[in-house]
């Protein structure tokens, strides 16, 4: 069994439109989820960071734990062309020594 | 300020030959990771060093894999033969030390092929 799971897509929606990624875990050690951003032949950037379970927004950006069910979402809201991207998620238990990647999810916006 | 550095960017070569990729981290960053990315797959953890020193290798698939981080600075990654599995992409990031925000800092990746 894969430590994260995550739809790989792809996701194509129109521009403005709300986007619902999501990822689902079994280590209950972990304490750190990110969501990363890809853009075609770069490395990963941080997109959002949240310690255990709640909500962070940023911007257009909301990232959601439910630490209790072992799930993790991240809206986009008014997505935009430039969004589209391969959207990671990733986690680590407290230690920071070992990040667990999803496969990612590849988000088309088309114009 | 110059980002995680990695060379070289794509490298072929043939099944039993040898490959070093290199990664410079950011001045400054104390951890540093090896990650692959084989297609199709998740990006899976080979090894974390915490300035020169190994603090987790358990991701390294075998002893064709030889990491080493040269005084705490850039870091190497040698696979000696490559078989075709090793293809992917391998990517390096680094952090800064504690305290770590768990912000890892990737490169661009090294895209490996083995034919």
């Amino acid at each position: 069994q894969k430590e994260v799971e995550q739809d790989p897509g792809p996701l194509s929606v129109p521009e403005g439109a709300i986007v619902s990624l999501n990822c689902t875990y079994s280590n209950s050690a972990f304490q750190y989820f990110m969501w990363y951003r890809q853009y075609s032949r770069k490395g990963p950037e941080l997109l959002m960071y949240t310690y255990s379970s709640g909500n962070k927004e940023d911007g257009r950006f909301t990232a959601q734990v439910d630490k209790s069910s072992k799930y993790i979402s991240l809206f986009i809201r008014d997505s935009q062309p430039s969004d589209s991207a391969t959207y990671l998620c990733a986690m680590s238990a407290s230690n920071f020594n070992k990040f667990y990647f999803g496969s990612g999810t590849k988000l088309n916006v088309k114009p | 300020e110059a980002g995680v550095t990695q060379f070289p960017s794509h490298s072929v070569i043939e099944k039993g030959q040898t490959v070093t990729l290199r990664c410079d981290p950011i001045s400054g960053h104390d951890n540093l990771y090896w990650y692959r990315r084989v297609m199709g797959k998740e990006i899976k953890f080979l090894l974390h060093f915490v300035k020169e020193s190994k603090q987790d290798e358990s991701g390294m698939p075998n002893n064709r894999f030889l990491a080493e981080r040269t005084g705490g600075t850039y870091s190497t990654l040698k696979v000696q033969p490559a078989e075709l599995e090793d293809s992917g992409v391998y990517f390096c990031a680094s952090s800064p030390p504690s305290p770590n925000t768990g912000e890892l800092f990737f490169g661009e990746g090294s895209r490996l092929t083995v034919l």
